[in-house]
């Protein structure tokens, strides 16, 4: 099973600042037949399913803010909120969908400081 | 609008069944594949099972495997998970979820855009 690591646990970002979290892969999860990143970022917030934001590593979802990024490739890869507010509190997913079983990771607990 | 809404969740013993579903509303349900992914409480994301758009091709957890079995109506627009031989450590909140696109085609890999609001199964004695 590819194994997906996030860092930090938590986080605590200023209003109006950049907040960034990261995730590594086990393995590769870049498709060379079609050079796309199986990777998929979702927030969760409480006492809400998951929501999409981010997908093929940086292609953002429809209607999500575009403070919102995703970047890396092969197994190192990044969520960044460009500048923090407040409704941005959450816990954020990385996921890998090269392969099943689809595997999360543990989860980075976004907070206000 | 696109809706997944999940229902048949609750307290059962250990060693018992239990089948929950998933009611879709809003697109096409017979195009897209589906899955199930639960979360146990204060825990994180756990997937658990897909389903190809036809009901052809399954694919499971290994912790579920043997025990559950993932199905769909698509004429009832209607997606279950069987449970047998629940454990305590099934105990979850349950969601079932849609591949972003539609895609007649198995062995597809896609991100999960559409997230029902999940039904929890306690599995305790």
């Amino acid at each position: 099973d590819i194994v997906m690591t996030q860092s930090p646990d938590s986080l605590a970002v200023s209003l109006g600042e950049r907040a960034t979290i990261n995730c590594k892969s086990s393995q590769s999860v870049l498709y060379s037949s079609n050079n796309k990143n199986y990777l998929a970022w979702y927030q969760q917030k409480p006492g809400q399913p998951p929501k999409l934001l981010i997908y093929w590593a940086s292609t953002r979802e429809s209607g999500v803010p575009d403070r919102f990024s995703g970047s890396g490739s092969g197994t190192d890869f990044t969520l960044t909120v460009s500048s923090l507010q407040a409704e941005d509190v959450a816990v954020y997913y990385c996921q890998q969908y090269y392969t099943t079983p689809y595997t999360f990771g543990q989860g980075t607990k976004l907070e206000i400081k | 609008q696109v809706q997944l809404g999940e229902s048949g969740g609750g307290v059962v013993q250990p060693g018992t069944s239990l089948t929950v579903s998933c009611a879709a509303s809003g697109f096409t349900f017979s195009t897209y594949a589906m899955h199930w992914v639960r979360q146990a409480p204060g825990k994180g994301l756990e997937w658990v099972a897909s389903i190809s758009y036809d009901g052809s091709d399954k694919s499971y957890a290994d912790s579920v495997k043997g025990r559950f079995t993932i199905s769909r109506d698509n004429s009832e627009n209607t997606l279950y998970l069987q449970m047998s031989s629940l454990r305590v450590e099934d105990t979850a909140v349950y969601y079932c979820a849609r591949d972003r696109e539609a895609t007649m085609v198995r062995g597809v890999k896609l991100p999960l855009d559409i997230w029902g609001q999940g039904t929890m199964v306690t599995v305790s004695s």
